[in-house]
């Protein structure tokens, strides 16, 4: 199995400033064939179910506000939200669909 | 719109075996796969294994082969999910979670829209 792993495991930021969160995984997950990063974000509200935010290591679902970006290529990923609202705390994970998924562990953010 | 409503949360005692359901609405059922996901109190995500809704055809994590069935109804759009042998560390939220790829017989293996969850207690 692919291991994901994240950091940092939780992170405080103010409101208005930027979040950014990392995963890595033990394997490449980019398909050479499509030139496609099999890597999504999910974020976990308290009580929720996970929610996908974004698919292709960079390509936001539809709906999800532009601040939060996706970004990195191969075995390192990094998940960027811009302008912290008070609505983002939560905790975030990576996941590979390259092989069998598997989620990082998580990353909970907070208000500092 | 899309919905997957999963049963109620279950108390188990050590071997027994649970049944969870997952009713989906507001989409074809048999287009798309559906995973199921669990999460022990206060820990990361956990990929169980999937069944193709149109065929029936399964795959599962190698940790729970030989534990878990997954199955379907495509009269009631209803997918279940049986764990047996239930142990203490079965203790967890159990999620129904859609496959994002529409091809009855394709997947993606991520996940865009997720029931609300299940809690299984497994205690003596």
């Amino acid at each position: 199995d692919i291991v994901m792993t994240q950091s940092p495991d939780s992170l405080a930021v103010s409101l208005g400033e930027r979040a950014t969160m990392n995963c890595k995984s033990t394997q490449s997950v980019l398909f050479n064939s499509n030139n496609k990063n099999y890597l999504a974000w999910y974020q976990q509200k308290a009580g929720q179910p996970p929610k996908l935010l974004i698919y292709w290591a960079s390509t936001r679902e539809s709906g999800v506000p532009e601040r939060f970006s996706g970004s990195g290529s191969g075995t390192d990923f990094t998940l960027t939200i811009n302008s912290l609202q008070a609505e983002d705390v939560a905790v975030y994970y990576c996941q590979q669909y390259y092989v069998t998924p598997t989620f990082g562990q998580g990353t909970r953010l907070e208000i500092k | 719109q899309v919905q997957l409503v999963q049963s109620g949360a279950e108390v188990k005692k050590p071997g027994a075996s649970v049944t969870i359901s997952c009713k989906a609405s507001g989409y074809t059922f048999p287009g798309y796969y559906m995973h199921w996901v669990r999460q022990a109190p206060g820990q990361g995500l956990e990929w169980m294994g999937c069944i193709n809704p149109n065929s029936g055809d399964t795959k599962y994590a190698q940790k729970f082969q030989g534990r878990v069935t997954m199955t379907r109804d495509t009269s009631i759009n209803t997918a279940y999910l049986e764990l047996s042998s239930l142990r203490s560390d079965d203790t967890a939220v159990y999620f129904c979670a859609r496959d994002r790829a529409n091809g009855y017989s394709s997947t993606r293996l991520y996940f865009d829209y997720w029931g609300q969850g299940t809690l299984v207690t497994v205690s003596s």
